[in-house]
């Protein structure tokens, strides 16, 4: 079946650096893909939306110049956390439409990122 | 291993049917528990949460889902089901550093 993967699973990185975080379709074409981000005992929040080809597209108060998403390719989306700092700490998952059904998803499998 | 299992793929009813989506979920640990909710063309959306407490959680439009640790299951349920349910639904099992999603199961609402 349709499969997302997402690297890395995990990361530690210092206050002020970037990390970039993938998540890659394989076996079919993303052309959309979802990034959310996972607080601890909170549900899901979608922080963007990306179209192969066009801008992102962000959810209110997500700041897209701090989380740089790049969607160049239709097996590749990218999210940029810039300048991270220690609030910026959490679980980031993506999500992709299979196109295989009417409304199929698939989920990479998360990144947990700390940042010290 | 931990995994979460959705047993079906597609649900077919005609409305004011009753609804019972089943989820399994094997994880080590402390478990939180989520049913979510995908309508065409959307993004996810929280219907429900179990982190403790009261196993039977009541979650939004309707939907409920019961936590019972004995069987591994968390159950999404709603006694009368609307054209308007129609929607790819997701069950998810996770503690603090990741979370892990069922395949999700399309319920389709006959009018």
């Amino acid at each position: 079946g349709a499969v997302v993967s997402q690297h890395p699973s995990r990361v530690i990185c210092k206050s002020g650096t970037s990390v970039k975080i993938e998540c890659r379709s394989l076996d079919f074409q993303a052309t959309t893909m979802f990034w959310y981000r996972q607080f601890p005992k909170q549900s899901l929040m979608l922080m963007a939306t990306s179209n192969e080809g066009s801008k992102a597209t962000y959810e209110q108060g997500v700041e897209k110049d701090k989380f740089l998403i790049n969607h160049a390719s239709l097996t590749l989306s990218t999210l940029t956390v810039t300048s991270a700092h220690p609030e910026d700490s959490s679980f980031y998952i993506c999500s992709a439409p299979t196109g295989g059904r009417a409304y199929g998803y698939t989920f990479g499998s998360g990144t947990r990122l700390t940042v010290v | 291993a931990q995994s979460v299992s959705q047993h079906n793929h597609h649900v077919i009813l005609s409305e004011a049917a009753s609804l019972e989506l089943g989820c399994n979920y094997s994880y080590g640990g402390t478990v939180n528990l989520f049913w979510y909710v995908q309508y065409p063309g959307q993004h996810l959306q929280l219907l429900l949460k179990y982190f403790s407490g009261d196993p039977l959680v009541k979650g939004i439009k309707g939907f409920e889902a019961e936590f019972i640790k004995s069987k591994f299951s968390f159950n999404l349920r709603k006694p009368s089901v609307q054209w308007s349910d129609t929607a790819e639904y997701f069950c998810a099992v996770g503690g603090a550093n990741n979370l892990f999603f069922g395949t999700g199961t399309r319920l389709t609402v006959i009018p």
